[in-house]
């Protein structure tokens, strides 16, 4: 199977800038990873992804990086603002199906 | 797109009382999933569907929870009798094998069996 896990539960940060989420996972074989935004009261809503075969992918002011040596992944988010704050999963599918196992999430606060 | 639908968006029903959670996935998406988020647990798969077929049900807690997929665009979750426990955050989600493959994640059902 696999697990997927957080660094930190709660992050704080000042508006402007960088946030960097961590996220590690278990098993080798798994080889799609997706990041998740979830708002309070929200449902998770889709942020960015990756495959196994990259090390790197950006998005509008987000950056997902990949280490596939350890087993880590990363969620950057350039110049953070108050409407980042929410719940940051990492997700992960193994072996080629599309069972996602979600991480336990961190919670990111914005300070003004 | 209206996305992902679900109904009813809060349910409070005493213990012992049948729930039922209802889903409607994105038109011409082939996967269906149901998750259960608690604060302990955080979010946990129950059971997915691929064209409509149960493919892993290994996350259903128990016998009191079942769910069916009758069509493409319909699917419930019962819970038959309903215990405090089972009080959480119930999300449905779907996903199409062409594209990427991150699902779409209605706005929930909160239950609160009281």
């Amino acid at each position: 199977g696999e697990s997927v896990g957080l660094h930190l539960p709660t992050l704080s940060v000042q508006e402007g800038d960088n946030s960097i989420i961590n996220c590690a996972y278990s098993n080798s074989a798994s080889d799609y990873f997706i990041w998740y935004k979830q708002e309070s009261g929200k449902g998770p809503q889709f942020i960015i992804d990756i495959r196994s075969n990259m090390d790197k992918r950006q998005g509008q002011r987000v950056t997902v990086l990949l280490n596939k040596t350890v087993k880590h992944l990363s969620l950057q988010i350039a110049a953070t603002q108050p409407g980042d704050s929410a719940v940051y999963f990492c997700a992960a599918i193994t072996g080629g199906g599309n069972k996602l196992t979600f991480g336990t999430g961190t919670q990111l606060k914005v300070e003004l | 797109d209206a996305g992902v639908i679900q109904s009813p968006r809060h349910e409070v029903t005493e213990m012992g009382q049948e729930v039922t959670l209802r889903c409607k996935p994105i038109s011409g998406h082939n996967s269906l999933f149901w998750y259960r988020q608690t604060m302990m647990r955080g979010l946990e798969l129950l059971i997915y569907f691929n064209n409509n077929v149960p493919i892993d049900d290994s996350g259903m807690p128990e016998d009191r929870f079942s769910a069916k997929m009758p069509n493409a665009s319909f699917s419930t979750l019962k819970i038959q009798p309903s215990e405090p426990r089972d009080s959480a955050v119930y999300f449905c989600a779907s996903s199409s094998r062409h594209g990427n493959y991150g699902y779409t994640f209605g706005s929930g059902t909160r239950l609160t069996v009281v």
